[in-house]
């Protein structure tokens, strides 16, 4: 069975600090990959997808950079985090880009001070 | 760009009623999706449903392209069903690109 991990659950960081979050994709060889963000009491956003290693396609950029160093990881990053970075922030995957359905993370929580 | 706009924004329930939640969109070409979204904050997908009617359980998704419009059908309600729904306008049907609504907030009382 697939199984989608995303670390960390919750991070609390400075404005200007660096960010990393995670996510892995396990069962699932060359999954299609996703990033979205949610600002608190806001609409969900797409930010980012892969369909392969090393291919990242922006959506919305917002100051942040994904990368897909390998098959089964997705990584969302920035170098100074802004105070409108806070939110949730969710990995999914699918089996292909089109008419298929999507599988999310659990989420991390951002809070940006 | 797309819009898709969810009605009603919110819901109460009592348990054992049925809902009835709504989905319009901007443009013609493209796939619906429904999701679920837990107090939590994570997302389960419901229906991937392009055209027609689909069912599963207590749960019916109806997609009508040519009006531009999606529905999503609760059935006898039940307090765990409480969490906001979502609906996606994927367009061309393509994941790479959704568009969210801002969702339905249901709750539902025992």
């Amino acid at each position: 069975a697939q199984t989608i991990h995303q670390w960390p659950v919750a991070e609390i960081k400075a404005v200007g600090s660096p960010l990393s979050l995670g996510c892995t994709i396990k069962g699932k060889s060359s999954p299609n990959l996703y990033w979205y963000w949610q600002a608190t009491g806001g609409t969900l956003q797409q930010l980012f997808y892969s369909i392969t290693v090393g291919q990242v396609e922006s959506v919305v950029q917002l100051n942040l950079s994904a990368s897909r160093p390998k098959d089964d990881q997705f990584i969302l990053s920035t170098e100074k985090l802004l105070l409108s970075h806070s939110g949730f922030y969710l990995c999914a995957w699918s089996l292909q880009v089109s008419n298929e359905r999507l599988f999310f993370g659990h989420g991390t929580k951002l809070s940006v001070l | 760009g797309q819009q898709v706009q969810q009605s009603p924004a919110s819901l109460v329930l009592q348990e054992g009623e049925n809902a009835e939640l709504q989905c319009n969109f901007s443009t013609s070409l493209n796939s619906m999706q429904w999701f679920y979204q837990r107090p939590g904050g994570s997302l389960v997908s419901l229906f991937y449903n392009p055209s027609g009617t689909k069912h599963s359980g207590r749960l019916t998704s109806t997609t009508v392209i040519k009006e531009r419009r999606s529905s999503l059908h609760i059935s006898s309600s039940q307090t765990t069903d409480s969490g906001t729904y979502l609906c996606a306008l994927a367009s061309g049907g393509s994941n790479a690109k959704l568009t969210f609504g801002k969702g339905t907030k249901l709750s539902v009382k025992s």
